[in-house]
């Protein structure tokens, strides 16, 4: 059965620090793997990861993809509490449906 | 079973047929979430429930859609009189807590509209 597992559920650190997320995933036929940033109702998209030890930045998030080991980071730096959010992973079924995991939800203490 | 069940999986729909989509959220869950997500697109908030109260419908796209859960439990997410940028995944998530925090998801029904 294809699954996302993500950890920790959730962390509290405060501003400056930086903070590791983590995804892991046993998907058939694997072809991507996405992060996303949940604020308020939906998800925004982050990073979308196809290739295996090649980085993705955007500002201070940054991520890669481990495909051998099936696992995937987030990484935040010097944060801030509008980083405050819940993060989730997903990777496309077979079906490309996705399949999230249930999120890893940051609070960032001033 | 232990996950957030979805039925149907697929759906084709004729362009103005009615269609009703069933979310089984996981025993005991409190808060139950549904979102639209179109091809190649992140999900889109739809509507969410506590228990059996509709507490925000503001994401429902038109009066067409329509969603229940009457006995805080299983959710039916209705769209009447189809139309053809209706095709999406629609995705349920369940959260033992209310608010939006340790939510799991179902894989979704897929409909498309013809």
């Amino acid at each position: 059965e294809d699954k996302v597992v993500q950890s920790p559920l959730s962390l509290v650190v405060h501003e400056g620090d930086t903070v590791t997320l983590n995804c892991s995933y046993e998907v058939t036929n694997f072809r991507s793997l996405l992060w996303y940033k949940q604020e308020k109702k939906a998800p925004t998209f982050l990073f979308m990861l196809t290739s295996s030890g090649i980085e993705k930045k955007s500002g201070r998030l940054s991520s890669i993809l481990d495909k051998k080991e099936l696992f995937s980071i987030l990484n935040i730096t010097a944060t801030q509490t509008g980083d405050s959010a819940v993060y989730l992973c997903a990777v496309p079924d077979s079906n490309y449906q996705l399949i999230w995991g249930a999120g890893t939800k940051l609070i960032i203490k001033p | 079973g232990a996950g957030v069940s979805q039925s149907p999986r697929y759906k084709v729909a004729k362009r103005g047929q009615d269609v009703a989509l069933r979310c089984d959220p996981i025993s005991g869950h409190v808060s139950l979430f549904w979102y639209q997500q179109a091809l190649g697109q992140g999900p889109e908030f739809l509507t969410y429930f506590q228990n059996e109260a509709q507490l925000d419908k503001s994401g429902l796209p038109s009066d067409r859609f329509f969603a229940e859960r009457p006995e805080g439990s299983v959710s039916t997410l209705k769209i009447q009189r189809t139309q053809q940028e209706d095709s999406a995944v629609y995705l349920c998530a369940s959260s033992p807590w209310t608010g939006e925090y340790g939510y799991t998801f179902g894989s979704g029904t897929r409909l498309t509209v013809v």
